[in-house]
């Protein structure tokens, strides 16, 4: 099974800054990775997909990169709705898994 | 619009059973490939179970297999978790979730449904 570890586990930053959101898998995932944006009481949303695809309505300020093991979602401006926790989840091998999330909060 | 709508969660003693349902709606159901995935109370998220669109494809992880049975019913627009002997750690929020491409299996999950909570404890 494919391990995902993220970094930071919390992100304390204010709006209008920009966010740098780590994960990396314990063996190459190709490009076969994605990120979730989840708020508290609500089901997770679909962000970036195939580690650099918008997903239908996804606003440009939210960008992935990365290939192989280590992956990057980037939030150019934070807007007040973007606080929330972030998931990346790979989809290379059999189990699909999920990384431990990093929560971006407010400073 | 696409939504999808857990129901059947609830509180069952260790070892019991418990049935979850998805329905669906707002789009060819019969075209997608379904998963459930769990998440825990102030946990992270874990992928429970797939079905392939015509059903004959399924997958589980090995926490659930040989305790949990996914089906679909096409016909019915729904998505079922039969969960038998029940543990504690299999308490959280379970959510149907929709895989981003039709007809081909993706492994991403684009719509999830809002959750049901199932909660193991005597």
């Amino acid at each position: 099974e494919i391990v995902l570890t993220q970094s930071p586990a919390t992100l304390s930053l204010s709006p209008g800054e920009r966010a740098t959101l780590s994960c990396r898998a314990s063996q190459s995932v190709s490009s076969y990775l994605a990120w979730y944006q989840q708020k508290p009481g609500q089901a997770p949303r679909l962000l970036i997909y195939d580690a650099s695809n918008r997903a239908t309505g996804i606003p440009a300020r939210f960008s992935g990169s990365g290939s192989g093991t280590d992956f990057t979602l980037t939030i150019s401006s934070l807007e007040p709705e973007d606080f929330a926790v972030y998931y990346c989840q790979q989809r290379s091998n059999w189990p699909v898994t999920f990384g431990p999330g990093t929560k971006v909060d407010i400073k | 619009q696409v939504q999808l709508v857990e129901s059947g969660g609830g509180l069952v003693k260790p070892g019991g059973s418990l049935r979850l349902s998805c329905a669906a709606s707002g789009f060819t159901f019969s075209d997608y490939y379904m998963s459930w995935i769990r998440q825990a109370p102030g946990k992270g998220l874990e992928w429970v179970s797939y079905i392939s669109s015509s059903g004959s494809t399924i997958y589980y992880a090995d926490s659930v297999k040989g305790r949990f049975t996914i089906s679909r019913d096409n016909a019915k627009n729904s998505l079922y978790l039969q969960m038998n002997s029940l543990r504690a750690e299999d308490t959280a929020v379970y959510y149907c979730a929709r895989d981003l491409a039709a007809v081909a299996a993706d492994y991403y999950f684009d719509y999830w449904g809002q959750g049901t909570l199932v909660t193991v404890s005597s």
